[in-house]
């Protein structure tokens, strides 16, 4: 298995309150992603990093924020968490050296927005 | 807004059945192509690439038709250990994933 931890694992929170999420690899994988799960919609992309201080959005990143300073570790944060964010967060790397790379997943986080 | 359709299922198939899942795509330029499998509260792992060629891992064949834009996955002799949701996957600029189709394999 790839070399992936997600902390914390389960998480209870208030409405308005800051959230961070980390995910730490020990592969030195160059691209390194957040999605969400939620029944019906299959995995989500929130944001996506192609390297140390490059990130990008993706498809759900309204309310979200990464950063990552260093290769092995990519923050996911939730500035002010909402219900609606309530849901599974992965996060997954990859090589990104060739046409049929893909992605390793993180054991995941469980997020409940009260 | 590109996207990878499943039929959602179950599937609900008695042990030892051939069951075959499909996945149809938009993207024409999507390059490359997976199948995931998820078990319940668990990460998705892969499962196999799919070529265009079509391949082969024991049980599991997957194949790819570019020219209809659809992916299959096929389980033979299924056990009861297969039973997950299988999610299809479609590399475009990013990795863009199907909702999944449930599989059930009943003793």
């Amino acid at each position: 298995d790839a070399g992936i931890t997600q902390s914390p694992r389960h998480k209870v929170t208030e409405t308005g309150t800051p959230v961070t999420l980390r995910c730490h690899q020990t592969e030195n994988h160059r691209y390194m992603y957040w999605y969400r799960q939620d029944p019906g919609h299959g995995l989500r992309l929130i944001h996506y990093s192609y390297g140390v201080k490059d990130t990008d959005k993706g498809e759900v990143s309204d309310g979200y924020s990464v950063s990552r300073s260093k290769t092995e570790d990519f923050l996911l944060t939730l500035e002010s968490a909402t219900s609606s964010q309530t849901s599974v967060y992965f996060c997954a790397i990859s090589d990104g050296t060739h046409e049929e790379d893909t992605q390793y997943f993180g054991p995941g986080t469980r997020l409940t927005v009260l | 807004r590109k996207e990878v359709e499943q039929d959602p299922g179950p599937f609900n198939v008695p042990e030892g059945a051939t069951v075959a899942f499909n996945c149809t795509y938009s993207n024409s330029a999507s390059q490359s192509f997976f199948w995931y499998r998820q078990d319940c509260r668990k990460e998705p792992k892969l499962l196999m690439s799919v070529y265009s060629s079509g391949n082969e891992d024991g049980r599991f064949t997957a194949q790819l038709n570019r020219a209809s834009q659809y992916i299959s996955l096929l389980i033979r002799d299924s056990k009861l250990s297969d039973s997950a949701t299988y999610l299809c996957v479609v590399n475009e600029e990013n990795f863009v994933f199907g909702p999944g189709t449930r599989l059930s394999v009943l003793p």
